[in-house]
């Protein structure tokens, strides 16, 4: 199906390891986000990409990495997991066509650092 | 910088009152503005948008906001409520770049019989 799909669905890590969450859209947008939703916070943007091979830190990007070799493509990792990151993370996508941009969203990845 | 206020964490009302939920922001120029909503577990679905001309715009599921400049605010409103309205809602500002997009910390809506 189209869309914007997001995986593992559910994780359960410890600390200091490395955890890689994979998101795929099929819509060849543009712009893709990571977001982490977190109580009391809503969601804070995490990276964001506008382009193949172009990224660019958000509000909370400390601790995670991002690549996008490919516009459909755009997983976040971290890269030391720590406690701190127990929280649900979303990924986005939007397509620049002017005065519709607005964000699709996949259905979230629930992590847990143990 | 900007940022995006919902002053009400939860809020509580019986079916078939109306509802309206707050939304203040902050932004130099003029903002691009949504809501969206949440069901539990699933990710965020788009309510409406705002990005200029009419300031009362209306969205899916019988909601409509209005964008009033001079108070800074964009809230959402819906005449009846239905049980399955029941979720999270988010007011988010986003600039006219397209590039980034900013989020409340969202209002939890409980609907009672």
């Amino acid at each position: 199906d189209a869309g914007i799909t997001q995986s593992p669905r559910y994780k359960i890590t410890e600390t200091g390891r490395q955890v890689t969450l994979m998101c795929h859209q099929t819509w060849s947008h543009s712009y893709m986000f990571w977001y982490r939703q977190d109580l009391g916070h809503g969601l804070r943007l995490i990276y964001y990409s506008a382009a193949a091979d172009i990224t660019d830190k958000g509000e909370v990007p400390d601790g995670y990495v991002v690549s996008r070799s490919k516009t459909e493509n755009f997983p976040l990792t971290l890269e030391s997991a720590t406690r701190s990151q127990t929280s649900v993370y979303f990924c986005a996508s939007s397509d620049r066509s002017y005065g519709d941009e607005k964000l699709f969203f996949g259905s979230g990845t629930q992590l847990s650092v143990l | 910088a900007q940022s995006v206020t919902q002053p009400d964490i939860h809020i509580t009302v019986s079916e078939g009152a109306s509802l309206e939920l707050r939304c203040n922001y902050s932004y130099g120029a003029t903002p691009y503005l949504f809501w969206y909503v949440q069901s539990p577990g699933q990710g965020l679905q788009l309510l409406l948008k705002y990005f200029s001309g009419d300031t009362l715009v209306q969205g899916i599921k019988g909601f409509e906001a209005e964008f009033k400049r001079s108070q800074s605010s964009f809230n959402l409103r819906k005449p009846s409520v239905h049980w399955s309205d029941a979720a999270e809602y988010f007011c988010a500002v986003g600039k006219n770049t397209g590039n980034q997009f900013y989020f409340g910390t969202g209002t939890s809506l409980t609907v009672i019989p």
